[in-house]
């Protein structure tokens, strides 16, 4: 079975400080992930993919991926109350999803 | 483009009852995708499509749980005989193939009572 593991939550952080999601996953042929953002009550929407070792930078979020570790994390920066929901990380050979991690930004 | 489109938006039934779950995947986009979401076990995929065709159903839980894709523009996800534990949210989604980025509709919630 392929697994897509997430550090367990709740994550609480204050306004302006950094949030640190990450993911594990066991294929090592997995070559894209993604993390998709759902708020309480609505569906999963992407925010971020990544393929290649590194970095990736979109705004105030930053998809890290190293695949010698079978590792990717999402770093959000200057976090708002309205980053306030449960991220999912998601390993594209079938679309298989982690169980999430539900993050808290307080004012 | 409206999106995926999922019936019913919510159904309460009692336990023992047959559910029937719609989608309506994206127009040309040729893989389809139904997931279920719960507190306990997140957001788990039961079976997925490619072209119409099955490609994996290990995530189907057990035989009361079906799902057909008679075209590109249709599928069920089906229960029968429903159970309590089977309430959830039942997501379907879809993509083009070779693409990245997957679709969500708005899910169907399910209370089986």
């Amino acid at each position: 079975q392929k697994e897509v593991e997430q550090n367990s939550g709740p994550l609480s952080v204050p306004e302006g400080a950094i949030a640190s999601l990450n993911c594990t996953y066991s294929d090592r042929g997995s070559q894209s992930f993604f993390w998709y953002r759902q708020y309480s009550g609505k569906s999963p929407e992407l925010i971020m993919s990544i393929y290649s070792n590194g970095d990736k930078e979109d705004g105030r979020f930053t998809a890290q991926l190293n695949k010698a570790s079978q590792y990717v994390s999402l770093l959000i920066r200057d976090s708002q109350p309205s980053d306030s929901a449960t991220y999912l990380c998601a390993v594209k050979y079938d679309m298989r999803f982690g169980a999430g991690t539900r993050l808290t930004v307080k004012p | 483009d409206a999106g995926v489109i999922q019936s019913p938006r919510h159904e309460v039934t009692e336990m023992g009852q047959e559910v029937t779950l719609r989608c309506k995947p994206i127009s040309g986009h040729n893989s389809l995708f139904w997931y279920r979401q719960t507190m306990m076990r997140g957001l788990e995929l039961l079976i997925y499509f490619n072209n119409n065709v099955p490609i994996d159903d290990s995530g189907m839980p057990e035989d009361r749980f079906s799902a057909k894709m008679p075209n590109a523009s249709f599928s069920t996800l089906k229960i029968q005989p429903s159970e309590p534990r089977d309430s959830a949210v039942y997501f379907c989604a879809s993509t083009e193939r070779d693409k990245n980025t997957i679709y969500f509709g708005e899910g169907s919630w399910l209370t089986v009572v």
